[in-house]
């Protein structure tokens, strides 16, 4: 089983819907999950950080579900400056270990 | 300096060069990564250094080596290039190692010919 497993996409969606993407994890001793953001030809940015049981900014929400090793991320009311790769990113925990990224989902935001 | 810095910002290389990717923050954190990102592999680390004065391998080491003499700097040299190691580099920095998140420069697309 992959360490960060993601839905590829792309995802295509009018501008207002809500769109969700999800993403699984191998390591049942991670403790940290970021979702970051990435467009086209640019570095990586953070967009949330999810630490608990799951937090909401704004128009994003993430949601952690340890039992399952789950973790989610909510857009609402999509704009079309939402067009991006969606990273998933867990650290894995053992000792001076590093972050682990998924491949990314795509999502297309359309007029 | 805002934040972290990468140079070049693009290169075109030919195979058997040298290489030099520098990055250079001044956010004052303690851990310093690259990362190669290839399409459909996503983004893999190549080195990583928790703190100034030591490095580590990361999943895909080989035909790279990096120092880390101080906290700003770090870095990432290519021997002796070969084509595979065509690809967009990323330097990153994090606050403290493996637990906090990650923060991207702008990167450095390298073509090896």
């Amino acid at each position: 089983r992959k360490e960060v497993e993601q839905d590829p996409g792309p995802f295509n969606v009018p501008e207002g819907a809500t769109v969700a993407f999800n993403c699984t994890y191998s390591n049942s001793a991670s403790q940290s999950f970021f979702w970051y953001r990435q467009d086209c030809r640019k570095e990586p940015k953070l967009l949330m950080s999810v630490y608990s049981s799951g937090n909401e900014d704004g128009r994003f929400t993430a949601q952690l579900n340890r039992a399952s090793q789950y973790i989610s991320l909510l857009i609402r009311d999509s704009k079309l400056s939402d067009s991006a790769t969606y990273l998933c990113v867990v650290n894995q925990n053992s000792g001076y270990s590093t972050l682990t990224f998924g491949k990314g989902t795509m999502l297309l935001v359309s007029p | 300096i805002a934040g972290i810095t990468q140079a070049p910002t693009s290169q075109i290389l030919a195979a058997g060069r040298r290489m030099t990717l520098r990055c250079t923050q001044d956010m004052r954190h303690n851990a310093m990564y690259w990362y190669r990102q290839d399409l459909g592999l996503g983004l893999r680390l190549i080195h990583y250094s928790n703190t100034a004065g030591t490095t580590g391998k990361g999943e895909v080491p080989d035909g790279y080596s990096v120092s880390r003499a101080n906290t700003d700097d770090f870095p990432l040299t290519l021997a002796s290039a070969v084509p595979s190691q065509t690809s967009v580099y990323f330097c990153a920095t994090g606050r403290v190692a493996g637990y906090n998140e990650q923060f991207f420069g702008p990167g450095t697309r390298l073509t090896v010919l």
